[in-house]
């Protein structure tokens, strides 16, 4: 079973910055990667899929990168609306499933 | 518009069992691979089960022999029928459509508490 992990696990970000959120996977998965937001008391959002595809709806300032196991992603400039917990999960052989253990993004 | 429903959620205590719905509209659950995952309070979110269109199951380890998933075509719901329930399956469950491997509709979700 392929291991996700996520780093760092908290990262304080002011409004306005870039915050850059990192993923690794045990082995390649390839480009098969998604990103998903979840705010308190929400089911979570999908941000991005197969590493760089934004889904619909999704902002601009939000952009996925990376492939085989290192991944990442990036919000160029912090709203207030973007302070959440961020997931990703791969999904190059499934099932099962695999999702990271998640990196909270708090106000600096 | 999607829309992912669920309930059935609720208090109960260790060794029952409890049956989850979700109900769709706007998308058909029988033409879809479809998934449960959930979320332990205040932690991350875990795979549980899945239904692919075609009928073939699968599940977690930590579920497999308990944990049922179905659907009712007629109906447009999603079930996950959970036996011999335990405190550690205490979590948010959330209904879910799978699109190419990733998930790109979710429910709410529906609480369930195990315990005494």
């Amino acid at each position: 079973e392929i291991v996700m992990t996520q780093s760092p696990a908290t990262l304080s970000v002011s409004p306005g910055e870039r915050a850059t959120l990192s993923c690794r996977a045990s082995q390649s998965v390839g480009s098969n990667l998604a990103w998903y937001q979840q705010k308190p008391g929400q089911a979570p959002r999908l941000l991005i899929y197969d590493a760089s595809a934004r889904a619909t709806g999704i902002p601009a300032r939000f952009s996925g990168s990376g492939s085989g196991t290192e991944f990442t992603l990036t919000i160029s400039s912090l709203q207030s609306e973007d302070f959440a917990v961020y997931y990703c999960q791969h999904f190059i052989s499934w099932p099962p499933f695999t999702f990271g253990p998640g990196t909270k993004v708090d106000i600096k | 518009e999607v829309q992912l429903v669920e309930s059935g959620g609720g208090l109960i205590q260790p060794g029952g069992s409890l049956r989850l719905s979700c109900a769709a509209s706007g998308v058909t659950v029988s033409s879809n691979y479809m998934c449960w995952v959930r979320q332990a309070p205040g932690k991350g979110l875990d795979w549980v089960s899945i239904i692919y269109s075609g009928g073939s199951t699968f599940y977690a380890d930590s579920v497999k022999g308990r944990f049922t998933v179905s659907r009712d075509d007629s109906k447009n719901t999603l079930y996950l029928q959970m036996n011999s329930l335990r405190a550690e399956d205490t979590a948010v469950y959330y209904c879910a459509r799978i699109l190419f491997g990733y998930v790109d509709y979710w429910g709410q979700g529906t609480l369930v508490t195990v315990s005494s």
